[in-house]
Protein backbone atom coordinates (compact mmCIF):
# COMPACT_ATOMS: atom_id res chain seq x y z
CA UNK A 1 0.00 0.00 0.00
CA UNK A 2 1.06 3.24 -0.87
CA UNK A 3 1.58 5.62 1.79
CA UNK A 4 0.08 8.11 0.50
CA UNK A 5 -2.67 7.46 -2.74
CA UNK A 6 -4.46 9.65 -4.81
CA UNK A 7 -7.08 9.29 -7.74
CA UNK A 8 -4.89 10.09 -10.30
CA UNK A 9 -7.63 11.29 -12.62
CA UNK A 10 -7.72 12.85 -15.02
CA UNK A 11 -10.95 14.70 -13.91
CA UNK A 12 -12.86 16.77 -16.70
CA UNK A 13 -14.74 19.39 -15.36
CA UNK A 14 -16.61 22.61 -17.10
CA UNK A 15 -15.61 26.12 -16.14
CA UNK A 16 -17.30 27.12 -13.46
CA UNK A 17 -17.50 23.33 -11.80
CA UNK A 18 -17.18 22.29 -8.24
CA UNK A 19 -14.23 19.74 -8.03
CA UNK A 20 -13.14 17.89 -5.17
CA UNK A 21 -9.75 15.53 -4.61
CA UNK A 22 -9.07 13.07 -1.69
CA UNK A 23 -5.78 11.83 -0.69
CA UNK A 24 -5.64 9.00 2.51
CA UNK A 25 -2.31 8.54 3.99
CA UNK A 26 -0.93 5.16 6.02
CA UNK A 27 0.74 6.92 8.84
CA UNK A 28 -1.05 8.08 11.86
CA UNK A 29 1.74 9.78 13.28
CA UNK A 30 2.30 12.61 10.11
CA UNK A 31 1.74 16.44 11.37
CA UNK A 32 2.19 18.30 8.71
CA UNK A 33 0.40 18.32 5.51
CA UNK A 34 -0.25 20.19 2.28
CA UNK A 35 -1.39 20.57 -1.40
CA UNK A 36 0.99 21.65 -4.08
CA UNK A 37 0.07 22.31 -7.34
CA UNK A 38 2.12 21.07 -10.66
CA UNK A 39 2.06 22.48 -13.97
CA UNK A 40 2.72 20.58 -17.26
CA UNK A 41 6.51 20.56 -17.61
CA UNK A 42 7.37 22.78 -14.05
CA UNK A 43 8.16 22.68 -10.78
CA UNK A 44 5.43 21.70 -7.70
CA UNK A 45 4.59 24.53 -6.25
CA UNK A 46 2.46 25.14 -2.53
CA UNK A 47 -0.93 25.35 -2.89
CA UNK A 48 -1.96 25.64 0.91
CA UNK A 49 -1.29 23.99 4.23
CA UNK A 50 -3.79 22.26 5.13
CA UNK A 51 -4.54 22.31 8.84
CA UNK A 52 -6.96 20.60 11.60
CA UNK A 53 -9.52 23.12 11.21
CA UNK A 54 -9.84 23.59 7.67
CA UNK A 55 -8.67 26.13 5.51
CA UNK A 56 -9.55 28.40 2.72
CA UNK A 57 -8.05 29.94 0.58
CA UNK A 58 -10.54 32.41 -2.17
CA UNK A 59 -11.81 29.33 -4.07
CA UNK A 60 -9.80 26.56 -2.74
CA UNK A 61 -10.55 24.87 0.97
CA UNK A 62 -9.15 21.92 1.95
CA UNK A 63 -10.16 19.40 5.27
CA UNK A 64 -8.06 17.10 7.18
CA UNK A 65 -10.05 14.02 9.03
CA UNK A 66 -7.18 12.77 11.40
CA UNK A 67 -9.08 9.77 12.71
CA UNK A 68 -10.03 8.58 9.00
CA UNK A 69 -6.45 9.26 7.29
CA UNK A 70 -7.84 11.51 5.12
CA UNK A 71 -7.23 14.73 3.65
CA UNK A 72 -9.91 17.14 0.68
CA UNK A 73 -9.31 19.63 -1.76
CA UNK A 74 -12.02 21.37 -2.80
CA UNK A 75 -12.05 23.91 -6.08
CA UNK A 76 -15.11 25.89 -6.62
CA UNK A 77 -15.94 27.62 -9.35
CA UNK A 78 -12.94 26.44 -11.60
CA UNK A 79 -11.15 28.56 -14.17
CA UNK A 80 -9.56 26.85 -17.02
CA UNK A 81 -6.01 27.95 -15.51
CA UNK A 82 -6.97 25.53 -12.55
CA UNK A 83 -5.92 22.91 -14.92
CA UNK A 84 -2.78 21.31 -13.48
CA UNK A 85 -2.15 18.75 -11.43
CA UNK A 86 -2.54 18.65 -8.02
CA UNK A 87 -0.45 16.78 -5.29
CA UNK A 88 -1.26 15.54 -2.03
CA UNK A 89 1.48 15.89 0.74
CA UNK A 90 2.43 14.62 4.48
CA UNK A 91 4.90 14.12 6.59
CA UNK A 92 6.00 10.65 7.27
CA UNK A 93 5.64 11.05 10.81
CA UNK A 94 6.26 13.81 13.28
CA UNK A 95 7.50 16.77 11.64
CA UNK A 96 10.88 15.33 10.77
CA UNK A 97 10.93 17.44 7.65
CA UNK A 98 10.48 14.23 4.97
CA UNK A 99 7.53 14.85 2.85
CA UNK A 100 5.94 11.76 0.75
CA UNK A 101 3.81 12.73 -2.05
CA UNK A 102 1.15 11.19 -3.69
CA UNK A 103 1.64 10.60 -7.39
CA UNK A 104 -1.06 13.35 -8.37
CA UNK A 105 -4.22 14.18 -9.61
CA UNK A 106 -4.73 15.68 -12.71
CA UNK A 107 -7.51 18.29 -13.26
CA UNK A 108 -8.50 19.81 -16.73
CA UNK A 109 -10.59 22.46 -16.69
CA UNK A 110 -12.92 22.36 -20.14
CA UNK A 111 -14.51 26.03 -21.70
CA UNK B 1 11.19 36.12 -4.17
CA UNK B 2 13.16 32.40 -3.41
CA UNK B 3 15.09 31.11 -6.65
CA UNK B 4 16.03 27.74 -6.81
CA UNK B 5 18.22 26.77 -9.65
CA UNK B 6 19.42 24.08 -11.45
CA UNK B 7 23.26 23.46 -13.89
CA UNK B 8 20.91 21.68 -16.75
CA UNK B 9 17.41 21.32 -17.53
CA UNK B 10 18.11 18.80 -19.80
CA UNK B 11 21.03 16.29 -19.85
CA UNK B 12 21.90 13.75 -21.86
CA UNK B 13 24.37 10.83 -20.78
CA UNK B 14 25.68 7.33 -21.57
CA UNK B 15 25.76 4.47 -19.29
CA UNK B 16 28.95 4.38 -17.04
CA UNK B 17 29.32 8.16 -17.05
CA UNK B 18 29.47 10.34 -13.63
CA UNK B 19 27.31 13.05 -14.00
CA UNK B 20 26.62 16.12 -11.06
CA UNK B 21 23.75 17.97 -11.12
CA UNK B 22 24.07 20.96 -9.05
CA UNK B 23 21.35 22.85 -7.59
CA UNK B 24 21.85 26.20 -5.85
CA UNK B 25 19.28 28.59 -3.95
CA UNK B 26 19.78 32.15 -3.03
CA UNK B 27 17.27 32.30 0.43
CA UNK B 28 19.74 30.82 3.14
CA UNK B 29 17.66 27.92 3.66
CA UNK B 30 19.48 25.08 5.78
CA UNK B 31 17.32 22.35 4.36
CA UNK B 32 17.67 21.15 0.59
CA UNK B 33 16.48 17.96 -1.43
CA UNK B 34 16.68 15.48 -3.89
CA UNK B 35 14.19 14.40 -5.46
CA UNK B 36 13.26 12.25 -9.17
CA UNK B 37 9.71 11.88 -10.32
CA UNK B 38 8.35 9.26 -12.75
CA UNK B 39 5.08 8.49 -14.34
CA UNK B 40 3.34 6.88 -11.96
CA UNK B 41 5.47 7.33 -9.01
CA UNK B 42 5.41 10.22 -8.26
CA UNK B 43 8.32 12.38 -6.20
CA UNK B 44 10.55 10.00 -4.58
CA UNK B 45 13.45 11.63 -1.89
CA UNK B 46 16.74 10.45 -2.77
CA UNK B 47 18.58 12.59 0.12
CA UNK B 48 18.58 15.81 1.80
CA UNK B 49 21.06 17.86 3.84
CA UNK B 50 19.51 19.90 6.91
CA UNK B 51 23.26 21.88 6.94
CA UNK B 52 26.40 22.24 5.53
CA UNK B 53 28.19 18.96 5.19
CA UNK B 54 25.36 17.21 6.78
CA UNK B 55 23.21 14.59 4.30
CA UNK B 56 20.41 12.20 4.76
CA UNK B 57 19.33 8.96 2.68
CA UNK B 58 15.62 9.70 1.39
CA UNK B 59 14.27 6.51 0.20
CA UNK B 60 15.94 5.66 -3.23
CA UNK B 61 19.54 6.34 -2.14
CA UNK B 62 21.25 3.76 -4.09
CA UNK B 63 24.03 4.49 -6.99
CA UNK B 64 23.29 8.00 -5.45
CA UNK B 65 25.66 10.21 -3.42
CA UNK B 66 25.27 13.82 -2.54
CA UNK B 67 27.81 16.69 -1.65
CA UNK B 68 27.32 19.91 0.28
CA UNK B 69 29.97 22.08 0.61
CA UNK B 70 27.76 25.40 1.23
CA UNK B 71 24.45 26.52 2.56
CA UNK B 72 23.68 27.01 -0.58
CA UNK B 73 24.75 24.34 -2.91
CA UNK B 74 23.45 20.72 -2.92
CA UNK B 75 24.98 18.51 -5.63
CA UNK B 76 23.67 15.18 -6.67
CA UNK B 77 26.61 12.81 -8.00
CA UNK B 78 25.32 9.73 -10.08
CA UNK B 79 28.82 7.75 -10.00
CA UNK B 80 28.04 5.56 -13.09
CA UNK B 81 24.64 6.52 -14.67
CA UNK B 82 22.57 3.41 -15.54
CA UNK B 83 19.79 3.64 -17.94
CA UNK B 84 17.03 3.19 -14.77
CA UNK B 85 18.44 6.64 -14.14
CA UNK B 86 16.67 8.15 -16.61
CA UNK B 87 14.31 10.63 -15.03
CA UNK B 88 13.42 14.20 -13.76
CA UNK B 89 15.31 14.89 -10.74
CA UNK B 90 14.20 17.71 -8.69
CA UNK B 91 15.99 20.12 -6.42
CA UNK B 92 13.98 21.56 -3.43
CA UNK B 93 14.67 23.82 -0.08
CA UNK B 94 12.99 24.51 2.31
CA UNK B 95 11.96 27.47 4.31
CA UNK B 96 11.87 28.26 8.47
CA UNK B 97 8.86 26.59 9.82
CA UNK B 98 5.09 27.85 10.27
CA UNK B 99 3.19 29.09 12.97
CA UNK B 100 1.44 26.26 15.09
CA UNK B 101 4.80 24.07 14.09
CA UNK B 102 3.81 23.19 10.55
CA UNK B 103 6.93 22.78 7.82
CA UNK B 104 7.72 25.61 6.17
CA UNK B 105 7.16 25.71 2.53
CA UNK B 106 9.38 23.68 -0.02
CA UNK B 107 10.92 25.59 -3.10
CA UNK B 108 11.05 23.52 -6.17
CA UNK B 109 14.02 24.64 -8.70
CA UNK B 110 12.59 24.00 -12.33
CA UNK B 111 14.09 20.30 -12.54
CA UNK B 112 16.64 18.49 -14.73
CA UNK B 113 15.25 15.88 -17.34
CA UNK B 114 18.18 13.22 -17.26
CA UNK B 115 18.26 10.92 -20.27
CA UNK B 116 21.44 7.70 -19.68
CA UNK B 117 21.58 5.92 -23.22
Amino acid sequence: RKEVEQDPGPFNVPEGATVAFNCTYSNSASQSFFWYRQDCRKEPKLLMSVYSSGNEDGRFTAQLNRASQYISLLIRDSKLSDSATYLCVVTRSGNTGKLIFGQGTTLQVKP
Amino acid sequence: DVKVTQSSRYLVKRTGEKVFLECVQDMDHENMFWYRQDPGLGLRLIYFSYDVKMKEKGDIPEGYSVSREKKERFSLILESASTNQTSMYLCASRGPGLAGGSLGEQYFGPGTRLTVT
